[in-house]
């Protein structure tokens, strides 16, 4: 069965520190990978999304970047972490018109 | 553009009692529509979906929504609500092209339920 490991689970970070947030499925290939960040009191916003090795789209502009080194790998990164960068980040991908999240991960910037 | 809205970030029901969540979407073509829970501290999973074939769409635990085209809405219910219910519902939409994952969320509501 397909499974998706997202971490860490939580992180503290100071603002202008960089980031790095890993993602990697199990048990399928070539997936669609997807980036979604929920801010406090808001839905999901989808940030990223990649087609396969090396292919990002993204869907809003923004202070983040995301990166597919390998198949079933899918990290998003950034330089400089912003106070507006925290909230909580989900990994997912999808098979048919169904989306499989990870746990997430919670974004503190202090 | 392609928009969710979903009346009421908090809900708050008796154990046993009906429960409604409402969700209104606006889209240019015929959608895909979606209601996903998270518990707390975890990720997303599918309660159901919507995808142009019956417009009463059954879930897991017991949910359903009913697709209504004039309305524009796509609303959770469940018969009875149980204590395991509490949790966040969000309602989403998508184009229904092969890129699926591209959804469209809803704010949220956060269901309470009394004991």
């Amino acid at each position: 069965s397909q499974t998706i490991h997202q971490w860490p689970a939580t992180l503290v970070q100071p603002v202008g520190s960089p980031l790095s947030l890993e993602c990697t499925v199990e048990g399928t290939s070539n997936p669609n990978l997807y980036w979604y960040r929920q801010a406090a009191g808001r839905g999901l916003q989808l940030l990223f999304y990649s087609v396969g090795i090396g292919q990002i789209s993204s869907e809003v502009p923004q202070n983040l970047s995301a990166s597919r080194p390998q198949d079933r790998q899918f990290i998003l990164s950034s330089k400089k972490l912003l106070l507006s960068d925290s909230g909580f980040y989900l990994c997912a991908w999808s098979v048919q018109e169904k989306l499989f999240f990870g746990s997430g991960t919670q974004l503190s910037v202090l | 553009a392609q928009s969710v809205t979903q009346l009421g970030s908090h809900v708050s029901v008796s154990e046993g009692a009906l429960v409604l969540l409402r969700c209104n979407y606006s889209s240019s073509v015929p959608p895909y529509l979606f209601w996903y829970v998270q518990y707390p501290n975890q990720g997303l999973q599918l309660l159901l979906k919507y995808t142009s074939a019956a417009t009463l769409v059954k879930g897991i635990n017991g949910f359903e929504a009913e697709f209504k085209k004039s309305e524009t809405s796509f609303h959770l219910t469940k018969p009875s609500a149980h204590m395991s219910d509490a949790a966040e519902y969000f309602c989403a939409v998508s184009e229904g092209s092969s890129n699926t994952g591209k959804l469209i969320f809803g704010q949220g509501t956060t269901l309470q339920v009394k004991p």
